[in-house]
Formats: structure tokens, C-alpha cells, sequence
């Protein structure tokens, strides 16, 4: 059965550092795409980005560019997401979610909330 | 970049009716073009690809039509699990995804 399990929610003030994770099983973890999508309260669906975890090819939407680093471990078959300095308006569920034809497995979510 | 709307932002229905739901894209997609629905605190789920392919495990009432620039997705008979948001995904550039803005379905 495929799974893409997220780490839980995080609470942090602007500035500080964070990583969230997404650890995968039941499928070829290098075989797929791996993306990232923000989700603002009461707000829609937000690509950010997405991995290659075979070659750790990594992509990003214009508007995330710079603002996020998208990274992956084969080892340990788990992509993550990482911010050096958040922002207030980088609160939001970030899902990870596998790529096919579509995106056909999603992460749970992780909330993030960041406030002085 | 490719831009993706999608008709009605909401609308109100009732259990039975034909609900059918429109996303149109800037430039022409081929039949990249996928539905999502969202529930509440949930992750989306991955109804239809392709335009127009059922993803496994998903009701028959679901159906999706369209190529190029124009799709729709249609719910044949709504069902009380079916209010929800629905969302529709552009893949063409495979490295840019475009979300369409989404389409609340509630209760009449």
C-alpha cells in the first residue's frame, strides 16, 4: 500500500528555521515525482514544487522559488521541505503528494503556524 | 505560465441531481488535466486524469470530458458524500502545476 506520512504540526515564530517531512512506503521511492502544495486557510490548492528523488531533479513554481528548498533521501525514502527564515504568511497545511498520472497519493498534512 | 478558472466558484444542489462543473485553461493542455475533490481538514482526492480517466476506486457517477483548453466534470446523481470542493489540476508543463481555484458544492 502506497503511504506518504507527513510529520505533525509545528508552531514557530518569523525567522526561525523549519523542516516538515514526508516519509513514503510501498512503492519505488525513486520511480516518482514528489511535490509539495500549500493550502492557506479556507484558501485553495498551491503547487510549490516537486523532486525527482532518482537524481534529486528539483523544480519550482516561480512564486516559491527561492523561498522554500525542496530536498530528498533515498535512504530513508522521505522528501522534505524547509524554510530558513518563515515568514507570518507562510502559515498554512503543506501536503506532500506523489505524481503520476495526476496526483494519485497524498500526505496527511502538516499545519504549520507562524507567530510572534 | 498556464492559467487555469473554473465555473461556478459554488453552487448549491440536492441529493440526485446532475451537477457538472466547468475549468477552462489559457492555452491549450492536451488532455492533461486532472479533478480533485476536498473535504474538510482532508487531503484531496484524486478523482479523474487524464480529462477523462476514472482513478480507481472512484464512483461511476463521476465523469470528466474535454481537451485542449475546455473540460468538465460532471456528477451524474449527487450523492450526500459528494458536497464537497472540487478542484482541477493542470499537468502539461510538467514542471509548472496549476490548481484551478476550486468549486464548492453544498446543500440546496
Amino acid at each position: 500500500e502506497v503511504q506518504l506520512v507527513q510529520s505533525g504540526a509545528e508552531v514557530k515564530k518569523p525567522g526561525e528555521s523549519l523542516t516538515i517531512s514526508c516519509k513514503t512506503s510501498g512503492y519505488p521511492f525513486t520511480g516518482y515525482w514528489i511535490g509539495w502544495v500549500r493550502q492557506k486557510s479556507g484558501k485553495g490548492l498551491e503547487w510549490m514544487g516537486l523532486i525527482y528523488p532518482d537524481d534529486s531533479d528539483t523544480r519550482y513554481t516561480p512564486s516559491f522559488q527561492g523561498q522554500v528548498t525542496i530536498s530528498a533521501d533515498r535512504s530513508s525514502t522521505t522528501a522534505y521541505l524547509h524554510w530558513s527564515s518563515l515568514q507570518v504568511s507562510d502559515s498554512a497545511v503543506y501536503f506532500c503528494a506523489r505524481v503520476d498520472y495526476g496526483i494519485d497519493h497524498w500526505g496527511q498534512g502538516t499545519l504549520v503556524t507562524v507567530s510572534s | 505560465d498556464v492559467q487555469v478558472t473554473q465555473s461556478p466558484s459554488s453552487l448549491s444542489a440536492s441529493v440526485g441531481d446532475r451537477v457538472t462543473i466547468t475549468c477552462r485553461t489559457s492555452q491549450s493542455v492536451s488532455t492533461y488535466l486532472h479533478w480533485y475533490q476536498q473535504k474538510p481538514g482532508k487531503a484531496p482526492k484524486l478523482l479523474i486524469y487524464s480529462a477523462s480517466t476514472l482513478q480507481s476506486g472512484v464512483p461511476s457517477r463521476f465523469s470528466g470530458s474535454g481537451s485542449g483548453t475546455a473540460f468538465t466534470l460532471t456528477i451524474s446523481s449527487l450523492q450526500p458524500e459528494d458536497f464537497a470542493t472540487y478542484y482541477c489540476q493542470q499537468s502539461f508543463n510538467t514542471l509548472l502545476f496549476t490548481f484551478g481555484p476550486g468549486t464548492r458544492v453544498d446543500m440546496k
